[in-house]
């Protein structure tokens, strides 16, 4: 089955630092990746995903994810985090055997914490 | 503007009153689905619907209906509401991973709602 692990509950950056959001995945087949973001009494918006190609994805907001075929991780990072970042992020794969096509398995997300 | 709308925002009922989560999109996409987020557990669908009147559970479908009449709307349908059931619900839209189309999903606002 198709899951995904954020090892991290919480993850705390200086403002101007470079920032990680860690995530492994496990699947059967070729992975289709992704990240979303949501801030607080928001819905969930995508920020990168990846399907094939290069294996640094680059996404809104200056955030970039690296797929690691060996390592199964597809961490999250952002050279220089901004206070504004803050906000939970998940990590979700995609299950194309159920759920329909589009069902996503999701992390249990990571809190960022950017600091001024 | 792209994009997809659920309401109510925030509700507050009581166990075994009937209630309905609208969603609708405007997107045209054929594909729609309800998640839920309860922390630490990340989101978890609880329905999808791969086109009108084509509709079946995801991993979490006790206590909870659908239906998919029109394709831009899908509601949720809490027959008789539990404690249980206390969550934020996300609706979902996209279109199929084809060339040329991204895949990813789209999310509503959220709905938070409280059964007493």
């Amino acid at each position: 089955a198709q899951s995904v692990a954020q090892p991290e509950d919480q993850v705390n950056v200086a403002e101007g630092n470079p920032l990680t959001v860690k995530c492994t995945y496990s699947v059967s087949g070729n992975p289709y990746l992704f990240w979303y973001v949501q801030y607080p009494n928001r819905g969930l918006q995508f920020l990168l995903k990846y399907i094939t190609g290069d294996n640094l994805v680059k996404g809104s907001y200056g955030f970039e994810a690296e797929f690691n075929k060996s390592q199964t991780s597809f961490h999250l990072k952002k050279p220089s985090a901004l206070v504004s970042d803050s906000a939970l992020y998940f990590c979700a794969v995609r299950d194309p055997f159920l759920g329909g096509y589009n069902k996503l398995i999701f992390g249990a997300g990571t809190r960022l914490a950017v600091h001024p | 503007e792209a994009q997809v709308t659920q309401n109510p925002r925030y509700l507050i009922t009581v166990t075994g009153k009937k209630l309905t989560v609208t969603c609708s999109q405007n997107m045209n996409h054929e594909y729609m689905s309800w998640y839920r987020q309860d922390p630490g557990l990340g989101l978890r669908q609880i329905y999808y619907s791969m086109n009108v009147e084509v509709t079946d559970k995801g991993d979490v479908p006790e206590g909870y209906k659908v239906s998919r009449k029109e394709k831009r709307n899908f509601p949720l349908i809490l027959e008789s509401p539990s404690p249980n059931q206390t969550s934020l619900y996300f609706c979902a839209s996209s279109s199929p991973t084809r060339r040329g189309r991204t895949g990813e999903l789209f999310f509503g606002e959220g709905s938070r709602l409280t059964v007493l």
